[in-house]
Formats: structure tokens, C-alpha cells, sequence
């Protein structure tokens, strides 16, 4: 089945640093990603989508200086928070989008973030 | 503006019983519903889904109906096992700039008792 790797699991940084989060498509080629965000007991709220060679399409009310994503490859989206504040800690998923097979989306395992 | 809720935050079932999960939608131009079973600290695994020109899907213990006049689907889970014991999202999608976008509701966290 389609599998969606999620690198890292977990990371605490400092504030005011950046954070590099990674999202592969490990036996699918994925021309479109997704990346979520989760609040405590809350929905899981789009971001961004991710399209292959070309810039992300950013929801409302997100910054996207601040989460920078890039899609260099068919199997690779990666999201960089950007000068990270407390207030960004959050969980973060990703989801790729299969082009043939099966429709469905595959969500890789999930980024708990904590800015400190 | 949630287009597509959740209203129980929780429900509890003893084993051996049905699960009922309900999900209710405003926009008409969903035409795709899925529902994904979560864990905290994980990802969304995906459960069932069902095509808006449908209005039943069985895989094994899950069943999901889809009423479009509604704008309601429910999942049913029979019989319930401890294992079930998650939180179930719903979710909706459409078609957005060339892609399907996808909409997830609040969230029921499903309890089942031994």
C-alpha cells in the first residue's frame, strides 16, 4: 500500500530558529502534497497544498514567509517554519495525493513541534 | 466557517455493539466523503470513503451512509472492538485548482468498553 514518510517525528527548538519538516512518498509518485495543522482536541486544518515544480497554494490566514514549503521532486515536500515562535507549536501532517490507483489520500505519521 | 462538523465530541459503546458516528456537511459540492481513524501523536488512517453518487459503502465491520438530501453520512461500526477506540475524523473533498481539497471535521472520539 501507499506509504508516506514523515521525517521528524518529533523536535523542540528555540525560538526564533527554523524548523525543516519532510514529507516522502515512498513507493508513489505525488505530484500533490498536503500539509496540516492540528491544535489540541481541534481539527486538522489545511495550510497548504504543495503542487511538484511550481509554488504552494496557501489557505487564508496562513503566512507563507513563515511556513515555507518546497516541492523539488515527485516524492519529496518539505515545510520550513520560519523564525519559530512559541505559538507555532502545534502537530503538523502531511498527505500526499496519489495521480492513478486507488483514490485516497495517504497521511504520513506526523511532526510534534514544540517551540521553546 | 466549519463546512463540514462533527457534533458529538465523544461517544462511548460497550463491546460487541454498533458505533454510530454522525457527520453533517453545507456545502453541495463535496463529492467525495472519507472517513480516517486517528491516534494521538500519529496521522489520519484511512477507514472507508464513499462517492457522492452513492449512498452505501461496506468494507468488513464498517459500513458508511451517505444521505446527500441531508447532507448527512454516518459510519457504522459493527460489532465494536476495544481496538476501535480512536478518534474518527470525517471528512469531505472537492474539487479545488485541479486537485481534490479536502475537509476534515472536528473530530468524535469513539470509546469502547470492554
Amino acid at each position: 500500500g501507499a506509504v508516506v514518510s514523515q521525517h521528524p517525528s518529533w523536535v523542540i527548538c528555540k525560538s526564533g530558529t527554523s524548523v525543516k519538516i519532510e514529507c516522502r512518498s515512498l513507493d508513489f509518485q505525488a505530484t500533490t502534497m498536503f500539509w496540516y495543522r492540528q491544535f489540541p482536541k481541534q481539527s486538522l486544518m489545511l495550510m497548504a497544498t504543495s503542487n511538484e515544480g511550481s509554488k504552494a497554494t496557501y489557505e487564508q490566514g496562513v503566512e507563507k514567509d513563515k511556513f515555507l514549503i518546497n516541492h523539488a521532486s515527485l516524492t519529496l515536500s518539505t515545510l520550513t517554519v520560519t523564525s519559530a515562535h512559541p505559538e507555532d507549536s502545534s502537530f503538523y501532517i502531511c498527505s500526499a495525493y496519489r495521480t492513478v490507483g486507488n483514490y485516497g489520500y495517504t497521511f504520513g505519521s506526523g511532526t510534534r513541534l514544540t517551540v521553546v | 466557517d466549519q463546512q463540514v462538523k462533527q457534533n458529538s465530541p465523544s461517544l462511548s459503546v460497550q463491546e460487541g455493539r454498533i458505533s454510530i458516528l454522525n457527520c453533517d456537511y453545507t456545502n453541495s459540492m463535496f463529492d467525495y466523503f472519507l472517513w480516517y481513524k486517528k491516534y494521538p501523536a500519529e496521522g489520519p488512517t484511512f477507514l472507508i470513503s464513499i462517492s457522492s453518487i452513492k449512498d452505501k459503502n461496506e468494507d468488513g465491520r464498517f459500513t458508511v451512509f451517505l444521505n446527500k438530501s441531508a447532507k448527512h453520512l454516518s459510519l457504522h461500526i459493527v460489532p465494536s472492538q476495544p481496538g476501535d477506540s480512536a478518534v474518527y475524523f470525517c471528512a469531505a473533498s472537492a474539487k479545488s485548482g485541479g486537485y481534490q481539497k479536502v475537509t476534515f471535521g472536528t473530530g468524535t472520539k469513539l470509546q469502547v468498553i470492554p
